[in-house]
């Protein structure tokens, strides 16, 4: 089955404490990109990846790491969560191009203490 | 940049009958994409429908469908026949074509779907 898979699906951490939330595919996606979900302002994104090796940033980018050394996978990286970093996070994954399909994981609800 | 506006923050609707979501975006690029994505209570982000710009037929999917004002900037999903499924958080995003930097999806602040039985 297609899918884009996230782990862990709920995380409740403290305050300096570094997590990461894995994101991996199945579909030979190139681009592959993170969000976060807050109420009152949709998704925004926070890095992307246009391919192995080639990540940028995104719209809020600030406290967070990604690196893409396989094409299915893109891990988030918290290096020191914050109270401000709660939030639900979706990976997506999708081919080259505008028009194509944006695939997204189910979602994972972070909790920062 | 790109801008999207979802300026409806809850609808409700009673079941059978035709609701219309609003959404205007703001852009200078002539080619771009628009999608409507659907986000029940499970959370999982499902792609509803897909316009692209330089298609004047609006797009259709069964019950659903948009009206895509290219001039106006304004890009409505009509949902016909509502069933209680179709209860969830409706969000307008917008991607700009290949070629054109991060492809990523702009996102509306979101429209939450009521269903009245």
């Amino acid at each position: 089955e297609a899918q884009v898979t996230q782990n862990p699906r709920y995380l409740i951490t403290v305050t300096g404490k570094k997590l990461t939330v894995t994101c991996s595919q199945n579909m030979n996606h190139e681009y592959m990109s993170w969000y976060r979900q807050d109420p009152g302002l949709g998704l925004r994104q926070i890095y992307y990846s246009m391919n192995v090796e080639v990540t940028d940033k995104g719209d809020v980018p600030e406290g967070y790491k990604v690196s893409r050394k396989e094409k299915r996978n893109f891990p988030l990286i918290l290096e020191s969560p914050s109270p401000n970093q709660t939030s639900l996070y979706f990976c997506a994954s999708s081919l080259q191009g505008g028009g194509n399909e944006q695939f997204f994981g189910p979602g994972t609800r972070l909790t920062v203490l | 940049a790109q801008t999207v506006t979802q300026s409806q923050p809850e609808m409700s609707v009673q079941e059978a009958e035709t609701v219309t979501l609003s959404c205007t975006y703001d852009t200078s690029e002539s080619d771009y994409y628009l999608f409507w994505y659907k986000q029940p209570p499970s959370r999982q982000m499902i792609l509803v429908i897909r316009q692209e710009a330089y298609k004047q037929q609006n797009a259709t999917e069964n019950r659903f469908s948009v009206n895509f004002q290219k001039a106006a900037k304004s890009f409505s999903l009509k949902i016909s026949d509502s069933q209680l499924g179709d209860a969830a958080m409706y969000f307008c995003a917008y991607r700009s074509p290949i070629g054109f930097g991060n492809e990523k999806l702009t996102f509306g602040t979101g429209t939450r779907l009521t269903i009245i039985p």
